[in-house]
């Protein structure tokens, strides 16, 4: 069964950056995409972006000049920066396996539990 | 961008009860929406893919229905262990979006 672990501070300052890693168990990174999802306190979750075992990345457009994601395949981990933050990104972060096929996506098959993200000074 | 409407945003229903969430989109989607379940501290679960396809493993008391814009996750017979937070999905154009949930109580 593959499980997915969040992992990251619990609390950032105004205008730093933000940085999450995702560890993946029972399973291997590749050959899967890989997302990182966010849902601010009262609101409804919010995709961000993916990348694929080899690195290739899309992000939402609402993150895009803010936002990277990585992949340590030695670690079986990838990661997510988010730069310049505020209090609006006060959020519960969680990572999650995508599901490609040849003919199209098809959402998340395996979530993580989620962490717990305040910006606050 | 497509929107989903999901409804409602937080329901209470009895054992025994059949419960409908509505998931709306805002163009035609085909019937690309899955259905999750989560539970407080819990990873969500994934139960209905391609808007009526039931996840293996999943209780069949879960069901799916709908095409292009207009989707229902019905929980028949409903049982106390199926208190959670349900969501719609849709993965049919990038950004990938969510409807808002349902938190759904049982009395």
């Amino acid at each position: 069964q593959v499980q997915l672990q969040e992992s990251g501070p619990g609390l950032v300052k105004p205008w730093e950056t933000l940085f999450l890693t995702c560890t993946v168990s029972g399973g291997s990174i590749s050959p899967y995409y890989w997302s990182w999802i966010r849902q601010p306190p009262g609101k409804g979750l919010q995709w961000i972006g993916y990348i694929f075992y080899s690195g290739s990345t899309d992000y939402n457009p609402s993150f895009k000049s803010r936002v990277t994601i990585s992949v340590d395949t030695s670690k079986n981990q990838f990661s997510l920066r988010l730069s310049s933050v505020t209090a609006a990104d006060t959020a519960v972060y969680y990572c999650v396996r995508v599901v490609r096929r040849s003919s199209g996506w098809y959402g998340f098959d395996y979530w993580g539990r989620g962490t717990l993200v305040t910006v606050s000074s | 961008e497509t929107t989903l409407t999901q409804s409602p945003a937080f329901m209470s229903a009895t054992p025994g009860d059949t419960v409908n969430i509505s998931c709306k989109a805002s163009q035609d989607i085909d019937d690309d929406v899955n259905w999750y379940q989560q539970k407080p501290g819990q990873a969500a679960t994934f139960i209905i893919l391609e808007a009526t396809t039931l996840v293996p493993g999943i209780s069949p008391r879960f069901t799916g229905s709908g095409y292009g814009t207009d989707f229902t996750l019905t929980i028949n017979n409903i049982e106390s262990e199926d208190a959670a937070y349900y969501f719609c999905l849709q993965h049919d154009s990038i950004p990938w979006t969510f409807g808002q949930g349902t938190k759904v109580e049982i009395k």
